[in-house]
């Protein structure tokens, strides 16, 4: 399996731009996570998807950012409109059942 | 999830044995406790997970004390590639996701 794959893998934006992250978990894996990682806050949740339903939203930042999963195979994430606090490597991760978490390789974004 | 508290670093030489600790003293009974690590510029992965028993795998070996307060993650003979933000992690139960604090950041010097 090619494990969990993000695009794209670096994205540059200026503010005010829409962004959208895109994820393709580990076939078969039932569940599925958006990360945020910065220096200053670390690495947090975001949202997370059981049988592409989303079950827990609490660490979304705000009304710009989204996150759909229309089927098991695929996931976005959208930050409409961007602004420069929102420059962080984002994570997916995977996951079957209760076993372990398996992370994609991130997605740098920077909006300047 | 429970409150973990480890060191914010470590150094280690290479080829020996390091032991990460992990304060847990909130733990409660069906507490896993978890392990991942950050490799540079990577996502994190998965080390070790165990309940009360001592754990050994491929990676890593983990140590859990009797009272399961504490935990140790021992690597046997670290490497350079073994350079990494280490995570010890107390999922609740139930619960899917995993929050992760601010971890230990390991150096290993040649």
């Amino acid at each position: 399996d090619a494990g969990v794959i993000q695009s794209p893998r670096h994205e540059v934006t200026e503010m005010g731009q829409e962004v959208t992250l895109r994820c393709k978990p580990i076939s078969g894996h039932n569940s599925l996570f958006w990360y945020r990682q910065t220096m200053m806050r670390g690495l947090e949740l975001l949202i997370y998807f059981n049988n592409n339903v989303p079950i827990d939203d609490s660490g979304m930042p705000e009304d710009r950012f989204s996150a759909k999963m229309p089927n098991a195979s695929f996931s976005t994430l959208k930050i409409q409109p961007s602004e420069p606090r929102d420059s962080a490597v984002y994570f997916c991760a995977s996951r079957q059942g209760f076993g372990e978490q398996f992370f994609g390789p991130g997605t740098r974004l920077t909006v300047l | 999830d429970a409150k973990t508290t480890q060191p914010n670093s470590m150094e280690s030489n290479e080829e020996e044995p390091v032991h990460l600790p992990c304060n847990h003293s909130t733990i409660s009974g069906t507490d896993y406790i978890h392990w991942y690590r950050q490799l540079p510029s990577q996502g994190p992965e998965y080390v070790i997970h165990g309940l009360t028993s001592n754990v050994n795998n491929r990676m890593a070996s983990l140590a859990i004390a009797e009272d399961r307060k504490s935990s140790t993650l021992i690597l046997h003979r670290a490497t350079l590639r073994d350079a990494a933000v280490y995570y010890c992690i107390l999922p609740a139960v139930a619960a899917r996701q995993l929050t992760f604090g601010s971890g230990t950041q390991l150096t290993v010097l040649p």
